[in-house]
């Protein structure tokens, strides 16, 4: 079964605008942690959400966990150009995370 | 603001060479990992290592991979006799703790198979 799969697959929004990215998963999780990795580099940690946690506010992203559901959304408020990159969220059970596909987002000037 | 460091950043290697990929995790952090990417595809876990032990490892880390702690600040990913199929970026990370904690990634070493 697939873990931490994300959506939409690519989003496309200007600058100014907010960008919702959504993420479910099957399995049971300890915590859920959301990444951005630009093009050809490693992955910057941007929150972690546990599961026994509904909301998280970090700057200008907020996340949702809905365990009920199975599900996680990101929210960046505000976007600015430098917020174009992918995004993944990890899905954590023991040691591990598993990731989905990612979800590209650009942001235009 | 401490961040995992990785050498080499670029490591290209011909079939069947045996390649060591490093990395220097947080200081204070005590869970080590590593995780591959294939180009264009999932961030894939392959092991993870506490206290000089693999706590857990993935199907695709076989025979071929191992992974030490040769000193305090070091954590090294060995591939024996790499495959053309090993061509991937790899990366390190590490956390404080193991149970609902950061995983603060490396930069990545892309290793390409000749």
């Amino acid at each position: 079964s697939q873990q931490g799969e994300e959506d939409p697959q690519a989003l496309s929004i200007q600058e100014g605008e907010n960008a919702t990215m959504n993420c479910s998963y099957k399995t049971s999780i300890n915590n859920l942690q959301w990444y951005r990795q630009n093009s050809g580099r490693g992955l910057v940690h941007l929150i972690l959400i546990r599961s026994n946690e509904r909301e998280k506010h970090s700057g200008r992203l907020r996340v949702t966990l809905d365990t009920s559901k199975k599900s996680s959304s990101l929210l960046i408020t505000a976007s600015r150009a430098a917020d174009t990159a992918s995004y993944f969220c990890g899905t954590g059970a023991n040691s591990k995370l598993t990731f989905g596909k990612g979800i590209t987002l650009s942001v235009r000037p | 603001e401490p961040e995992v460091t990785q050498t080499p950043s670029h490591q290209v290697t011909q079939m069947g060479q045996e390649v060591i990929l490093r990395c220097v995790p947080i200081s204070n952090h005590l869970y080590f990992y590593w995780y591959r990417q294939i180009l264009g595809q999932k961030v894939e876990f392959l092991v993870s290592f506490y206290n000089n032990e693999i706590s857990e490892k993935s199907e695709i880390f076989d025979d071929q991979f191992s992974v030490e702690r040769p000193d305090g600040s070091n954590f090294t990913l060995k591939i024996r006799s790499t495959k053309l199929e090993d061509s991937a970026m790899y990366f390190c990370a590490s956390s404080e703790w193991v149970e609902n904690n950061e995983q603060f990634f490396g930069p990545g070493t892309r290793l390409t198979v000749l």
